[in-house]
């Protein structure tokens, strides 16, 4: 089946420790992003790939990193995690050119506490 | 980001026609105008898109506007499961990347 897998679903962390949120599609798609949906301000774009090794900052990058080694892949990492990074996150990927649409992640829940 | 506005919310009775509005006034030439809905505690799924000329889908229709200025989303018999927050959005054609800006969106209430 034709998805975007996110890793792990729910993760309740503590500020300072690193954590990363893996996100694999089996598409063979050029392009991915990660999103973060907070209540009342949407959703947002943090990072986005456009092919393997190409990668640029979205609206909210700041406390992020990301990597795509593997067109498959495209990790989010939180090196020291905030609580304002408390969030609802979504992995999303597409064919390159406008004329295709985005496949979403089922999302992942994070908790900083 | 060319930006799109669509009314906070809209209700419909199960089985009768949603036509969800958008308005897109400074949409560009190359702009493909995007649909996608939100289920409760699901991610973004993707509806339908389109350029110029009126798409149908198995999920939807979608008409736009001559002067492209605004677009209409129509779900032709709504289910329960059509309630969901619905985002118009305008991504950018050519060679760009096709960044997607989410606006607030539609919440769309369907009554059995």
């Amino acid at each position: 089946e034709a998805q975007v897998t996110q890793n792990p679903r729910y993760l309740i962390t503590v500020t300072g420790k690193k954590l990363t949120v893996t996100c694999s599609q089996n598409m063979n798609h050029e392009y991915m992003s990660w999103y973060r949906q907070d209540p009342g301000l949407g959703l947002r774009q943090i990072y986005y790939s456009m092919n393997v090794e190409v990668t640029d900052k979205g609206d909210v990058p700041e406390g992020y990193k990301v990597s795509r080694k593997e067109k498959r892949n495209f990790p989010l990492i939180l090196e020291s995690p905030s609580p304002n990074q408390t969030s609802l996150y979504f992995c999303a990927s597409r064919l390159s050119g406008a004329n295709y649409g985005y496949t979403f992640g089922s999302g992942t829940r994070l908790t900083v506490v | 980001d060319a930006k799109t506005t669509q009314p906070n919310s809209m209700e419909s009775n199960e089985e009768e026609p949603v036509h969800l509005p958008c308005n897109h006034s400074t949409i560009s030439g190359t702009d493909y105008i995007h649909w996608y809905r939100q289920l409760p505690s699901q991610g973004p799924e993707y509806v339908i898109h389109g350029l110029t000329s009126n798409v149908n889908n198995r999920m939807a229709s979608l008409a736009i506007a001559e002067d492209r200025k605004s677009s209409t989303l129509i779900l032709h018999r709504a289910t329960l499961r059509d309630a969901a927050v619905y985002y118009c959005i305008l991504m950018a054609g050519g060679t760009s990347y096709g960044k997607l800006t989410f606006g607030q969106g539609t919440i769309l209430t369907v009554h059995p």
